[in-house]
């Protein structure tokens, strides 16, 4: 089956500084990929959608200055995460969809942002 | 905008069978999806329903009304392993582009 790679699996940073995390669709090209955040015990709260070279669609209530995202071949969408605060930490979650048609989101293993 | 609802948790026996339920609002319909997800991991898809009906897979059924904006996730004979949380997703919005999850239901398998 599809594969999606995220890097790192966890990071701790202080405050103040910026993250980057890394979606990597491994054996297929995606066309779409989401990133989610999640709390602990809580749902997936989708951030942004982004399409191969063209703008992240945010979602609402997300600032998109604060969480960039770039998507900029068909195989790879990074997130940074600017500035980050405390209450940035949680689980951040991308995946892949293969075409616009494709109904299956294959999901990476995540990535643990604790910022202290 | 979409949203979703389904229990907060369920509860049942090995060899069981237990149904999940998910309700949603969205514009522009595409389809609806479960996905599993275990403590600690990523979600892991189970299925998808575009069409009313009943759609099988294994120990794993999942049905369609969109008429009623309602589907469910069914399993059988439950193992312990399927001890998870599960999520409904809606794919909706202009182009279909956006899939938006549900709160999750966590579901606890009892020997």
């Amino acid at each position: 089956g599809a594969v999606v790679s995220q890097h790192p699996s966890w990071v701790i940073c202080k405050s103040g500084t910026s993250v980057k995390i890394e979606c990597r669709s491994l054996d297929f090209q995606a066309t779409t990929m989401f990133w989610y955040r999640q709390f602990p015990k809580q749902s997936l709260m989708l951030m942004a959608t982004s399409n191969e070279g063209s703008k992240a669609t945010y979602e609402q209530g997300v600032e998109k200055d604060k969480f960039l995202i770039n998507h900029a071949s068909l195989t790879l969408s990074t997130l940074t995460v600017t500035s980050a605060h405390p209450e940035d930490s949680s689980f951040y979650i991308c995946s892949a969809r293969e075409r616009e048609t494709g109904n299956e989101q294959f999901f990476g293993p995540g990535t643990r942002l604790t910022v202290l | 905008g979409q949203s979703l609802e389904q229990p907060s948790e369920v509860t049942a026996v090995e060899g069981a069978i237990v149904q999940i339920n998910c309700t949603y609002q969205t514009s522009g319909f595409y389809g609806l999806s479960w996905y599993q997800q275990h403590d600690g991991g990523a979600p892991t898809f189970l299925s998808y329903n575009a069409l009313d009906g009943l759609e099988e897979t294994g120990r794993f059924s999942s049905f369609l009304s969109r008429s009623d904006s309602y589907g469910y996730l069914l399993l059988q004979e439950l193992q312990m392993k399927d001890s998870a949380s599960y999520f409904c997703a809606v794919r909706g919005g202009t182009g279909g582009f956006k899939t938006i999850f549900g709160a999750g239901t966590r579901l606890f398998v009892k020997a």
